[in-house]
């Protein structure tokens, strides 16, 4: 079983469309972060949360962490080509020292 | 240049073979993890370290022992690796601190015949 769930799973849009990624869990964490990941290579960080309710924005990217710390969303506005990527999210749950990982959002942007 | 390093990064081997894949960073983290990713499955914590002889269990930890020695080094061994460890396989670290960044080595892509 997943502790965080990412939906959708895949999502193929063309370029200027908006799109929605969602992470959930029923579990409560302390700090919630999202990567972006390229074929071969590692993840990296785009953005971390700590605060229930916080946004964040970064250009064109929105995330928000859920007021109750369990879930987020990353809103992405006006999609590029060079968005298309694996979007994880990732936690740190509110007790002990595990990270867990979503299971990924595979986009690609058309253009 | 701060780094997170892993060797090797493509290896084939025998089931039964033991075999190390090292990892090192160069920014003093205390936090430092192995990860797996599948398709489908996301990343899955193997083992994480949280300082210099502290280890513990993630995720899916069988199969597998870590050491940490150094700070900057967190090996993972695989005594006697099998089919079903064929996977691509990430060493990370980080500072303590909830906003602190994770950084992310290569990757290493692992077949286990």
């Amino acid at each position: 079983t997943q502790l965080l769930e990412q939906s959708p799973q895949f999502l193929s849009i063309q370029e200027g469309e908006n799109l929605t990624v969602y992470c959930n869990s029923s579990s409560v964490f302390s700090s919630l972060q999202w990567y972006r990941q390229e074929p071969g290579e590692g993840p990296v960080l785009l953005v971390t949360v700590v605060t229930g309710g916080e946004v964040k924005k970064l250009k064109r990217l929105t995330f928000q962490f859920g007021d109750a710390r369990k879930d987020s969303s990353l809103h992405i506005t006006a999609a590029q080509p060079g968005d298309t990527g694996l979007y994880l999210c990732a936690g740190k749950p509110n007790t002990g020292n595990q990270f867990y990982f979503g299971t990924g959002t595979s986009l690609t942007v058309i253009p | 240049e701060a780094q997170v390093t892993q060797n090797p990064r493509y290896l084939i081997t025998v089931t039964g073979k033991k075999l190390t894949v090292t990892c090192s960073q160069n920014m003093n983290h205390e936090y430092m993890s192995w990860y797996r990713q599948d398709p489908g499955l996301g990343l899955r914590q193997i083992y994480y370290s949280m300082n210099v002889e502290v280890t513990d269990k993630g995720d899916v930890p069988e199969g597998y022992k870590v050491s940490r020695k150094e700070k900057r080094n967190f090996p993972l061994i695989l005594e006697s690796p099998s089919p079903n460890q064929t996977s691509l396989y990430f060493c990370a670290s980080r500072p303590w601190g909830l906003r602190e960044t994770q950084y992310f080595g290569p990757g290493t892509r692992l077949l286990v015949l």
